[in-house]
């Protein structure tokens, strides 16, 4: 079973639409959870942290589910720019450097 | 706004060649890290540095892969002898991580990736 796990895509949707990315970790001992969004041939840049609470900025809102090991990114309103992939993140506790571990990624195509 | 830099941006090589790669982190950070990111997958890491010490190399194929930070700076991943499967974008962030720094906001931590190596091996 792999260690971060998210939905596989890709997943083509017309702009204005609401899409939703779902990701599990099996790690319980897991700290910090992010979503990261790499554009094609691109670096991969921090989108948002990832709270108990919940959180959201703008049309992005990330939920965490600790007691299921359970991630969500929900995007309204989508935009044409928003096409990319989209990588769930976890950060392991007790280790020293923080080591980030990435699910394999959705790519998310929006069209006009 | 200060950024990684990595060079090459691109490499083909042939398997059995040697490869280097570099990596300049943003200025004052103390970890660097090296990932591998295969099409398809998401990055794994591969080596990670804290200042001039290596802190986890547990994903690093250490038959044909070596990593140095020697002045606690930049840092050089090398592949001999290259094969085909190692063929990725091989990807170096920073951060201003320290083991037991306290009262520092999560965003201090955050991981900034340079613009990677597109590494081909024929």
């Amino acid at each position: 079973r792999k260690e971060v796990e998210q939905d596989p895509g890709p997943f083509n949707v017309p702009e204005g639409a609401t899409v939703a990315f779902n990701c599990t970790y099996s790690n319980s001992a897991s700290q910090s959870f992010f979503w990261y969004r790499q554009d094609c041939r691109k670096e991969p840049k921090l989108l948002m942290s990832v709270y108990s609470s919940g959180n959201e900025d703008g049309r992005f809102t990330a939920q965490l589910n600790r007691a299921s090991q359970y991630i969500s990114l929900l995007i309204r309103d989508s935009k044409l720019s928003d096409s990319a992939t989209y990588l769930c993140v976890v950060k392991w506790s007790g280790n020293q450097g923080g080591k980030l571990i990435f699910g394999q990624g959705t790519e998310l195509s929006v069209k006009p | 706004e200060a950024e990684v830099a990595q060079s090459p941006r691109y490499k083909i090589t042939e398997k059995s060649q040697a490869v280097a790669f570099w990596c300049d982190p943003i200025s004052g950070h103390a970890t660097l890290y090296w990932y591998r990111q295969i099409l398809g997958q998401g990055p794994e890491l591969l080596v990670q540095f804290q200042d001039e010490s290596v802190v986890d190399d547990s994903q690093l194929p250490k038959d044909r892969f070596s990593a140095e930070r020697l002045k606690g700076v930049d840092s050089t991943l090398k592949i001999q002898p290259a094969e085909l499967g190692d063929s990725a974008m091989y990807l170096c962030a920073s951060s201003h991580f320290r083991p037991g720094a306290s009262g520092v906001q999560s965003s201090y931590n955050e991981q900034f990736f340079g613009p990677g190596t597109r590494l081909t091996v024929l």
